[in-house]
């Protein structure tokens, strides 16, 4: 499958751990988002890339938020000391910057569980 | 971003056309409208999109008002893998940095 990949698909934590995601991005797509989704709520907009530079960040992305891109492939966020309102899905989309108008492909997510 | 309204939810029978509508009275000269689906437990995924005339692709249809201010995704014949929350979002590709502005959606049912 050539499709945006996430793992892990589901992740439990306690108040206070850290945790990361991985997104891998279709092949050769050099712009990467992030995501954050609650239940009942559509997507908001955390943070994207082309390639490896992080161009805009969303002010819900705190402090305690980080996401990298080394290599212009795939990314990781990383959430430290979480919070149970940390708790939604995560999700990762990819695009190419070329062209007149290119859609974002849409990864499968993973969903936080903040006990 | 520009706000769209859209019906929280709407109901259709199976292979009946579905009309879901999106109100955008803001909309600047340069937004494009766009359209995304979500279906249950997966990430969305794009249906179409239109600047001002009409679009038609394999999944959908899109009428544009004359004045921009609102639009309309036409499925043509609903089935159950249509069920799903419908978003209607504007961009400015120049503006916006090209992430997307979710609302909340219509979420469309499907009867069998």
């Amino acid at each position: 499958d050539t499709g945006v990949s996430q793992n892990p698909r589901h992740k439990i934590t306690k108040r206070g751990q850290n945790v990361t995601f991985r997104c891998d991005p279709i092949s050769e797509h050099n712009r990467l988002y992030w995501y954050r989704q609650t239940l009942g709520q559509g997507p908001e907009f955390l943070t994207y890339f082309q390639n490896e530079a992080q161009l805009e960040k969303s002010r819900l992305l705190s402090d305690r938020f980080s996401a990298e891109r080394p290599k212009g492939s795939f990314s990781t966020l990383e959430i430290q000391r979480t919070e149970q309102g940390d708790s939604a899905m995560y999700l990762c989309a990819s695009r190419t910057g070329t062209g007149a108008y290119n859609e974002q492909f849409f990864g499968p997510g993973t969903r936080l569980t903040v006990l | 971003d520009a706000k769209t309204t859209q019906p929280n939810s709407m109901e259709s029978n199976e292979e009946e056309p579905v009309h879901l509508p999106c109100n955008h009275s803001t909309i600047s000269g340069t937004d494009y409208i766009h359209w995304y689906r979500q279906l249950p437990s997966q990430g969305p995924e794009y249906v179409i999109h239109g600047l001002t005339s009409n679009v038609n692709n394999r999944m959908a249809s899109l009428a544009i008002a004359e004045d921009r201010k609102s639009s309309t995704l036409i499925l043509h014949r609903a089935t159950l893998r249509d069920a799903a929350v419908y978003y209607c979002i504007l961009r400015d590709e120049e503006t916006s940095g090209s992430r997307l502005t979710f609302g909340e959606g219509t979420q469309l049912t499907v009867n069998p």
